[in-house]
């Protein structure tokens, strides 16, 4: 199985709203990560997790929670976002060890804020 | 902070033609460099990649190469198809946060291959 799913596949949701993305790998892949995505844009790096623990957090606003409760699950925790959040929401799985390992992508959410 | 270049923006080519597109990096320490296509309404699909310690790589019809000196590497597809047709978008990547490492998209390319 080579697949990272994500669920669900669009969202639409209010400003006030609390909602939550989900990732799921089965890879055995120790390394997680969620990307954002505009139109005509590339990926923009988030939340990484290692071994289920947070990693790099780029600055991201607290809006955005992300929660890893065990290796093959990844989510993120949504709440009180602005219109300017819609995007496509990418999640990844990697190895995690020595060289560069590949990314593996999943098919992303795409999320509407009203 | 790190950044990496992309070109040409947009692409277009007619069927069984080759094309090209060009990345130029900024830090000296990437020592990873991935290409990926999109397709419309998915995510990235890893094509290709290729490691600081090798000049080129080929797969099939899509080729690789890096000038480490020069900061550039370069996506090579021949004999064009339909298919093909997608946003590429190459990245660079060096080791960060211990044991994963951070990608650095470029700015993508669309890929037009007309029949």
């Amino acid at each position: 199985d080579t697949e990272v799913t994500q669920t669900p596949k669009h969202l639409v949701m209010g400003m006030t709203n609390k909602k939550s993305l989900k990732c799921e790998q089965h890879m055995g892949h120790r390394a997680m990560y969620w990307y954002k995505q505009k139109a005509k844009k590339p990926p923009e790096l988030m939340f990484v997790y290692s071994y289920e623990k947070l990693s790099i957090n780029e600055s991201v606003p607290s809006r955005f929670s992300p929660e890893c409760p065990n290796s093959s699950l990844l989510n993120l925790h949504l709440h009180a976002l602005q219109p300017e959040d819609s995007a496509l929401y990418l999640c990844a799985s990697s190895q995690v060890g020595t060289g560069h390992n590949e990314q593996f992508f999943g098919p992303g959410t795409r999320l509407t804020v009203l | 902070g790190e950044n990496v270049e992309q070109h040409p923006s947009t692409l277009s080519v007619q069927e069984g033609d080759s094309a090209v597109i060009k990345c130029t990096y900024s830090d000296s320490a990437s020592n990873y460099f991935p290409w990926y296509k999109q397709e419309l309404g998915k995510g990235p699909q890893l094509i290709i990649d290729i490691r600081s310690n090798v000049g080129e790589k080929k797969d099939q019809r899509i080729a690789v190469t890096l000038n480490k000196t020069a900061k550039h590497f370069s996506l090579h597809i021949t004999e064009t198809q339909p298919e093909d047709s997608a946003v590429y978008f190459c990245a660079a990547s060096k080791r960060y946060g211990g044991a994963t490492n951070k990608l650095i998209f470029g700015t993508g390319t669309l890929l037009a291959v007309q029949p």
